[in-house]
C-alpha cells in the first residue's frame, strides 16, 4: 500500500459545488502539505500543517480551506470551485529534521466545469 | 523574478545520451538543494539532495552546485527509457519545512 494515499484520484466538477480532496498518511510524520501543480508553474503550496492543531497559509490559499482531522489525515476544501482551480493537487508528508525530503501522493486530477 | 527557474523543455535524447538539466535561483540564502522526479500521473519522489557547492554522485546521476552563480545541474550518464520523466530542482526556504519547487523539465529518453 501507498505510504501517502489520496482520494478521489480524478475529479470533474461544475463550478459552485464543494469538493473535498482527502490525503492519508502511513509514514506517522507530523507535517503535512497541499500543494497545486500547474503547467509551467511548477507545485504551489496552498496549506501546510505541523501537527493538528498548527494550521498555515501557504503562498495561494485564497479558495481553499483545510482540516487536519488526526496526524494521519489533512483534507483540502474548495468551498466553492471555479474553472481556475482546474489542476493537478498534491499531497506531501515530511519528518520533523531540516534534511528530511517531502514524501507525495500520486495526485487527484480537479476539472471544474 | 521567479525564485527557481527551469526550462521546462521538452527535452528528447536517444538512449545513451548524457542529459544535463539545469536550475536558476535568485535567493542567496538556498543552502540545500534536491531534485525531484516525476514519472507520469505520479507525485514527486526524492532523487538526489546536497548541501552547497559541489558535486554529488549517486550512481548514474550527479548533482552540481555553484552558489557563486546560484546555478545547479543534474547530469545523467547512459540516460534509459526508464529515466523519461519530468525533472524538478527544489530548495528549502528558511524553516526547511517548506519548499521551493521549479516548474519542472520534461524529458524523454528514445530508446
Amino acid at each position: 500500500d501507498a505510504d501517502v494515499t489520496q482520494t478521489p484520484r480524478n475529479r470533474i466538477t461544475k463550478t459552485g459545488k464543494r469538493i473535498m480532496l482527502e490525503c492519508s498518511q502511513t509514514k506517522g510524520h507530523d507535517r503535512m502539505y497541499w500543494y497545486r501543480q500547474d503547467p509551467g508553474l511548477g507545485l504551489r503550496l496552498i496549506y501546510y500543517s505541523f501537527d493538528v492543531k498548527d494550521i498555515n497559509k501557504g503562498e495561494i490559499s485564497d479558495g481553499y480551506s483545510v482540516s487536519r482531522q488526526a496526524q494521519a489525515k489533512f483534507s483540502l476544501s474548495l468551498e466553492s470551485a471555479i474553472p481556475n482551480q482546474t489542476a493537478l493537487y498534491f499531497c506531501a508528508t515530511k519528518g520533523t529534521g531540516s534534511n528530511q525530503p517531502q514524501h507525495f501522493g500520486d495526485g487527484t486530477r480537479l476539472s471544474i466545469l | 523574478q521567479k525564485e527557481v527557474e527551469q526550462d521546462p523543455g521538452p527535452l528528447s535524447v536517444p538512449e545513451g545520451a548524457i542529459v544535463s538539466l539545469n536550475c536558476t535561483y535568485s535567493n542567496s540564502a538556498f543552502q540545500y538543494f534536491m531534485w525531484y522526479r516525476q514519472y507520469s500521473r505520479k507525485g514527486p519522489e526524492l532523487l538526489m539532495y546536497t548541501y552547497s557547492s559541489g558535486n554529488k554522485e549517486d550512481g548514474r546521476f550527479t548533482a552540481q552546485v555553484d552558489k557563486s552563480s546560484k546555478y545547479i545541474s543534474l547530469f545523467i550518464r547512459d540516460s534509459q527509457p526508464s529515466d523519461s520523466a519530468t525533472y524538478l530542482c527544489a530548495m528549502p526556504k528558511t524553516s526547511y519545512d517548506k519548499v521551493i519547487f521549479g516548474p519542472g523539465t520534461s524529458l524523454s529518453v528514445i530508446p
